[in-house]
């Protein structure tokens, strides 16, 4: 099962939008809502920021938000700040029963 | 307050076995599916295996089955993932995670991790 891709980095200023793509195959991503997002500052255990496309485990501002559409997952996060700067993977339930990961995206705010 | 604590990780021989422990409280262990991430130093999670709540189904990434064994006891809110024939890709911070309840597919407790450093 080969890793979802992620671009390797985004960056944007505070206030500003950044947007994460999360592409995989109709085995995995095109296949089911299972699709998640986490996020992990440095030296860090990874936390669950989206979970089945576009929840929001509770506690997690509503700055985060995913979509969807065919094969690709996106995260995007709004009115950036500080705080949000971190590593953020994209996950996916896959039709045979495991899961993926993708390759993980360094957000730097500027 | 929910947590997963590893324990079990250390310095191993190519080649040799090595168990990890998973001990869980502040939520009902039994209810929930438990599954094992790793991470090599500076490189992104890869999913290593799960267990369900009634160690019913067991699976595993290619890249360990048949050498990776996952198991679990409800009466002792632990989970384990038995290591055998390690090599020197396996050297990761082995996490163990708990899936979200029903047909909920993400992870939403994660263990501080335990360290597995495969070398000779």
């Amino acid at each position: 099962q080969s890793a979802l891709t992620q671009p390797p980095s985004v960056s944007g200023s505070p206030g500003q939008s950044v947007t994460i793509s999360c592409t995989g195959t109709r085995s995995d991503v095109g296949s089911n809502k299972g699709v998640s997002w986490y996020q992990q500052p440095p030296g860090t255990a990874p936390k669950l920021i989206i979970y089945e496309i576009n929840n929001r485990p509770s506690g997690v501002p509503d700055r985060f938000s995913g979509t969807k559409s065919g094969n690709t997952a996106s995260l995007t996060i709004s009115g950036l700040q500080a705080e949000d700067e971190a590593d953020y993977y994209c996950s996916s339930y896959t039709s045979s029963n495991t899961y993926v990961f993708g390759t993980g995206t360094n957000v730097t705010v500027l | 307050e929910v947590q997963l604590v590893e324990s079990g990780g250390g310095l191993v021989q190519p080649g040799r076995s090595l168990r990890l422990s998973c001990a869980a409280s502040g939520f009902t262990f039994g209810d929930y599916a438990i599954h094992w991430v790793r991470q090599r130093p500076g490189k992104g999670l890869e999913w290593v295996s799960g267990i369900s709540w009634d160690s019913g189904s067991k699976v595993y990434a290619d890249s360990v089955k048949g050498r990776f064994s996952v198991s679990r006891d409800n009466a002792w809110n632990s989970a384990y993932l038995q290591m055998n024939s390690l090599r020197l890709e396996d050297t990761a911070l082995y996490y163990c995670v708990k899936r979200l309840s029903g047909d909920t597919r993400a992870f939403d407790i994660w263990g501080q991790g335990t360290m597995v450093t495969v070398s000779s």
